[in-house]
């Protein structure tokens, strides 16, 4: 079956301006996850939803950054007033309700120039 | 604070030999540890993963070894080949679908 979906692949954002990622998750999949990857470094959390709530963002540096999950399925990252260190790759994985194995999509590459 | 610490950071090994990663935990609500390889561009992709009731596990050519009172476990790749150049994180987290936290990464190559 299809695995987690990201769109866009890369991003390309002036600093200051507004962005929206997407992420479809493995169908079935209850739990949704948003990372960020920095260069040479492994993935730091953000937020992670159960369903359409978020159960712990905790992860989200501030308030620019915001994720909803509307219907329990697809996921968008919203980063307001982008700044030059935003640019990282965002990555979104997924669960099965009730497993442990969580699952990548391939990441969208975001650059603020 | 760094939950789960990885080493080292890069290592290069040659064709048919035995790389091995360790990774290092504190916090003893961890109970589950996959590793994941990542290939330049793409996303992280689960390897193999252990619970700690279980010392050892063996999946193909990748094996993970666990030391429940060391609070350490490692990853060994059996004769390694060039395709398995990639970067390996180690990561754990507590019960249930809570998120992972990730070890820095180690960059593996192997040399023909």
């Amino acid at each position: 079956g299809a695995g987690v979906s990201q769109t866009p692949s890369n991003k390309v954002t002036e600093k200051g301006k507004y962005v929206e990622l997407r992420c479809d998750p493995i169908s079935g999949h209850t739990a949704l996850y948003w990372y960020r990857q920095s260069l040479g470094q492994g993935p730091e959390f953000l937020i992670y939803f159960q369903g359409t709530g978020a159960a712990d963002d905790s992860g989200l540096p501030n308030d620019r950054f915001f994720a909803v999950r509307p219907e329990g399925s697809v996921s968008t990252l919203k980063i307001q007033r982008t700044e030059r260190g935003d640019s990282a790759v965002y990555l979104c994985a997924s669960s099965p309700q009730g497993r442990t194995e969580a699952f990548f999509g391939q990441g969208t590459r975001l650059t603020v120039v | 604070q760094q939950q789960v610490k990885q080493s080292p950071q890069s290592l290069i090994v040659q064709k048919g030999g035995i790389p091995i990663i360790n990774c290092a935990y504190e916090n003893t609500a961890f109970d589950y540890f996959p590793w994941y390889q990542q290939f330049p561009g793409k996303g992280p992709a689960l390897l193999i993963a252990i619970r700690p009731d279980v010392s050892e596990k063996k999946e193909g050519r990748f094996t993970i070894s666990f030391n429940k009172s060391a609070k350490q476990f490692s990853l060994h790749i059996m004769d390694s080949q060039p395709g398995d150049s990639a970067t390996y994180f180690c990561a754990a987290r507590p019960s249930g679908n809570t998120p992972l936290v990730f070890g820095k990464g180690t960059r593996l190559s192997v040399i023909a």
